[in-house]
């Protein structure tokens, strides 16, 4: 069965610092794809990054980066030098391959960044 | 622009009563899904649809029923049957069927009990 754990319920930074949220998953698959979400206070859920198991090539997106190591089932998302508008709850989420009618996520991590 | 609708933003409900939360995209997706959200908790799945005039149960779908007639719209009734309605509701949808795609989410509806 498929399960993704977000270990860290909220973390608080101060602006400019770095900041990573952790996101272990489970599957027996193979073939899979992982998301990262952003939830803000106006509640709408928002896109970031999709990844699938075959490409374990780090990205980095302006002050964003995701860190994707199967070895370790990890997907862990990094904020550098952070700004209060990155304050929200953010999203791991899992689907299997193979035709899966399914996405699972986890709890979310509340950020939230003080100026 | 190119979006997801959800109305009400608020939403109260009497005790026995059935109400409907709307959910209208303009972005011409095949797929069109419905999750909750409790406090501190993640998103659950309560219904989805991969085509018009279909739609599948997901993990929560007791005391829900939903209805894709139209390609841009997916209301979601809640029902007297769902004891426990007080959450978050969220309306999404990816370009064609299937989890592998990103899913594009509507504000929400806060639904509440009187």
């Amino acid at each position: 069965a498929q399960k993704v754990t977000q270990a860290q319920t909220e973390i608080s930074v101060v602006e400019k610092e770095d900041v990573t949220l952790d996101c272990v998953y489970e599957t027996r698959d193979t073939t899979y794809y992982l998301f990262w979400y952003k939830q803000p206070p106006s509640g709408e859920l928002v896109f970031l990054i999709r990844r699938n198991s075959f490409d374990e090539q780090n990205e980095i997106s302006g002050r964003y980066s995701w860190n994707f190591q199967k070895s370790t089932s990890s997907f862990n998302f990094t904020i550098t030098a952070s700004q209060v508008v990155d304050s929200a709850v953010y999203f791991c989420a899992l689907s299997e391959g193979g035709g899966s009618e399914k996405l699972v996520f986890g709890k979310g991590t509340k950020l939230t960044v003080n100026p | 622009d190119g979006g997801i609708t959800q109305s009400p933003k608020y939403l109260f409900r009497k005790e026995g009563q059935n109400v409907t939360l709307s959910c209208e995209q303009n972005l011409n997706h095949d797929a069109m899904y419905w999750y909750r959200q409790d406090p501190g908790q993640g998103l659950r799945l309560i219904y989805y649809s991969q085509i018009v005039n279909d739609f599948q149960k997901g993990d929560i779908a007791e005391g829900y029923s939903v209805s894709r007639e139209k390609k841009e719209s997916f209301p979601l009734t809640v029902t007297s049957a769902q004891k426990n309605p007080t959450a978050f509701y969220l309306c999404a949808s990816s370009i064609e069927r299937g989890f592998r795609q990103p899913q594009h989410f509507g504000d929400g509806t806060r639904l509440s009990i009187l």
